[in-house]
C-alpha cells in the first residue's frame, strides 16, 4: 500500500521553543493536509496546501508543500502548553478520492 | 453547522454481534469516508464514497460493509464483530476537486470494544 513516513514520532520540548516535523511520501500528492488530534477527539484540520512550494500560515503554525510534491513540513513557533497533542499529515494522490495518513507526531510541551 | 456527527460515541459488543455506526454531515460534501485508528498507527481507510450512489474499498475493508444512504449520511456496518475490530472509528467528509476544496473534516469518533 501507499507509504507516508512522518517524523519525529514524538517530541518533548520546553515552552517557547519552536517545533518542526515532516512527512515524506513514496507517491506524488496534489494536496497536503495537517491535523491536530487531542485525546478523545477527532482530528482537527490546521492547514491545507495545494501547490508545490506553497507556504501557508495559521497563527503560529506554518506549513510548506515540498517542491518534489512528495513531502511537507509543519513548523510551530513559540510553543505553548495547549499545543500538546498528536499532529498528523495527510496527502491526496492526484486523480483519486483517497487520503493517506502519516502515523503522527506526539508533541509534549513542558512548562 | 454541526459539521460531521457520529453515533454512538461508545459501544461495547460481544464477539459475533452486529451493529451499525452512523455518520452524517451538513456541509453538502460529495465524498465521505470511514477510518479506523489503532494505538500507534495512523488513520486507515476502511471504505469511502466518492459521491452519492458509489462506494469503494479502502485499505482495510474486510469485516465491514457500508451504505451511502443519501448525500448527507454514510453508515458502517459490522456484521459479525471480532476482537480485532476493537478500535476508534472516524467518519470524515470532503469536497474533492479543484483548488481549495480538498479539505477533509472529521467527526468526533466512535470508540468500539469487542469482547
Amino acid at each position: 500500500g501507499q507509504q507516508l513516513n512522518q517524523s519525529p514520532q514524538s517530541m518533548f520540548i520546553q515552552e517557547g521553543e519552536d517545533v518542526s516535523m515532516n512527512c515524506t511520501s513514496s507517491s506524488i500528492f496534489n494536496t497536503w493536509l495537517w491535523y491536530k488530534q487531542e485525546p478523545g477527539e477527532g482530528p482537527v484540520l490546521l492547514i491545507a496546501l495545494y501547490k508545490a512550494g506553497e507556504l501557508t500560515s495559521n497563527g503560529r503554525l506554518t506549513a510548506q508543500f515540498g517542491i518534489t510534491r512528495k513531502d511537507s513540513f509543519l513548523n510551530i513557533s513559540a510553543s505553548i502548553p495547549s499545543d500538546v497533542g498528536i499532529y498528523f499529515c495527510a496527502g491526496r494522490i492526484s486523480g483519486t478520492y483517497k487520503y493517506i495518513f502519516g502515523t503522527g507526531t506526539r508533541l509534549k510541551v513542558l512548562a | 453547522n454541526a459539521g460531521v456527527t457520529q453515533t454512538p460515541k461508545f459501544q461495547v459488543l460481544k464477539t459475533g454481534q452486529s451493529m451499525t455506526l452512523q455518520c452524517a454531515q451538513d456541509m453538502n460534501h460529495n465524498s465521505m469516508y470511514w477510518y479506523r485508528q489503532d494505538p500507534g498507527m495512523g488513520l486507515r481507510l476502511i471504505y469511502y464514497s466518492a459521491s452519492e450512489g458509489t462506494t469503494d474499498k479502502g485499505e482495510v475493508p474486510n469485516g465491514y460493509n457500508v451504505s451511502r444512504l443519501n448525500k448527507r449520511e454514510f453508515s458502517l456496518r459490522l456484521e459479525s464483530a471480532a476482537p480485532s475490530q476493537t478500535s476508534v472509528y472516524f467518519c470524515a467528509s470532503s469536497e474533492v476537486g479543484g483548488r481549495g476544496t480538498n479539505e477533509q473534516f472529521f467527526g468526533p469518533g466512535t470508540r468500539l470494544t469487542v469482547l
